[in-house]
């Protein structure tokens, strides 16, 4: 159990365009589910913590008008990276927290981000 | 100084070999602490899960928290080159569903 699925696994874009990443647990609920980011040879950054049915909570730096997500079921949530800029490329992973308290979080197969 | 301290590595061992990676941190709140496998260009799957200090064992992986040292281990017996990773420790106070994460170890298996 504890599957979390990411669509797609790779993405190219132009710049300026808007691409979408969903997260999704498969064999469980999830109430929180988190969004990383992650450069070549470094640990995961968060980016935000997303609840069903509540805005997320960004981190410090991190702009929600670009990164826009939303957690509209207990077993999906969205990324949307809008405008995309070469700099926007990068690792970006989900992971779902079950409604277990105590629980850790199991994360998705990532999706890599070109943007040309 | 970062919360949780982890040698980025390379780490290279030879088949066989028991491998031991290391983490300490300096939040004493932290309770809960997890390692994680990350093969290059995948998401990190979680090995092990401890609460407090103790060990747990599953399999060839083994897993030591020292709470009042701040240190956590994973020690893999008989390692294999399908072991070849890097792996991440990450942990996380009660209550708090953030994980602080170190900066992973990058290991190889030679055969």
């Amino acid at each position: 159990g504890a599957v979390v699925s990411q669509h797609p696994s790779w993405v190219i874009c132009k710049s300026g365009t808007s691409v979408k990443i969903e997260c999704r647990s498969l064999d469980f609920q999830a109430t929180t589910m988190f969004w990383y980011r992650q450069f070549p040879k470094q640990s995961l950054m968060l980016m935000a913590t997303s609840n069903e049915g509540s805005k997320a909570t960004y981190e410090q730096g991190v702009e929600k008008d670009k990164f826009l997500i939303n957690h509209a079921s207990l077993t999906l949530s969205t990324l949307t990276v809008t405008s995309a800029h070469p700099e926007d490329s990068s690792f970006y992973i989900c992971s779902a927290r079950r409604l277990a308290s105590t629980d850790t979080q199991y994360f998705g197969p990532g999706t890599r981000l070109t943007v040309l | 100084q970062k919360e949780v301290e982890q040698d980025p590595g390379p780490l290279s061992v030879p088949e066989g070999a028991i491998v031991s990676l290391n983490c300490t941190y300096s939040n004493s709140a932290f309770q809960y602490f997890m390692w994680y496998r990350q093969y290059s260009r995948k998401g990190p799957e979680l090995l092990m899960y401890t609460y407090s200090s103790g060990n747990k064992e599953d399999g060839r992986f083994t897993a030591q928290v020292d709470k009042s040292s701040k240190y956590i281990s994973l020690f893999i017996r008989d390692s294999q080159p399908s072991d070849s990773a890097t792996y991440l420790c990450a942990m996380s106070n009660f209550g708090n569903e953030k994980l602080t994460f170190g900066t992973g170890t990058r290991l190889t298996i030679i055969p």
